[in-house]
């Protein structure tokens, strides 16, 4: 049974860091491409960034680049997300997940097909 | 970006029903897309990848279809464990975006 584990959420006031992690069991995290997905309180998907196997390719959604980081460290099996100058805006439950790849027939794709249970970040005063 | 819009934002329906959601791209994205299933409290489950393809382990009475910018989600026969909220996602390029989901309640 694949499970990642997410930690680190929590309150923060507005300009404030924190950092998210994601522990993989069963799972060898440097195997994958790994994504962060986050989902305001009552609102939809947002897919925030994502991380090679190597961790030499990482991209970010417009809304977090230059503020947030993602990071890996494959000898503790574990995915990081660095978020700095936090605003109201990032208020929410943030899913790691597996970036899985695939090809058939020749055409490729990915999708997300496992989750953590998701970690909650509240940015208030 | 590429805007996922899905139809409709809700919907009730009964056991039994055959349930339609559609997922309208905001562009080309040929068959890059997949559909989710996400209950209150629990992340996302993956149901249909590639616009068609039914993920290990779910039942057959969901499916998708389409390509280009047109997809549509079925479910064959609602189930009392189907009552979710449910997205669309395209892969074709970055960002990877979600549709607003549709909310599948109990008429």
């Amino acid at each position: 049974q694949v499970q990642l584990v997410e930690s680190g959420g929590g309150l923060v006031k507005p300009g404030g860091s924190l950092r998210l992690s994601c522990a993989g069991s069963t799972l060898t995290l440097s195997d994958n491409y790994m994504s962060w997905i986050r989902q305001a309180p009552g609102k939809g998907l947002e897919w925030v960034a994502y991380i090679s196997g190597s961790g030499a390719t990482t991209k970010y959604a417009d809304s977090v680049k230059g503020r947030f980081t993602i990071s890996r460290d494959n000898a503790k099996n574990s995915l990081f997300l660095q978020m700095n100058s936090l605003t109201g805006e990032d208020t929410a439950v943030y899913y790691c997940a597996r970036d899985r790849g695939y090809c058939i027939s020749g055409s490729c794709g990915y999708y997300f097909d496992y989750w953590g249970q998701g970690t909650l970040v509240t940015v208030s005063s | 970006d590429i805007q996922m819009t899905q139809s409709p934002s809700s919907l009730s329906a009964s056991v039994g029903d055959r349930v339609t959601i559609t997922c309208q791209a905001s562009q080309d994205i040929s068959k890059s897309l997949n559909w989710y299933q996400q209950k209150p409290g629990k992340a996302p489950k993956v149901l249909i990848y590639d616009a068609s393809n039914l993920q290990t382990g779910v039942p057959s009475r969901f499916s998708g279809s389409g390509s280009g910018t047109d997809f549509t989600f079925t479910i064959g026969s609602l189930q009392p464990e189907d009552f979710a909220t449910y997205y669309c996602q395209q892969y074709y390029k970055l960002p990877r975006t979600f549709g607003q989901g549709t909310k599948v309640e109990v008429k």
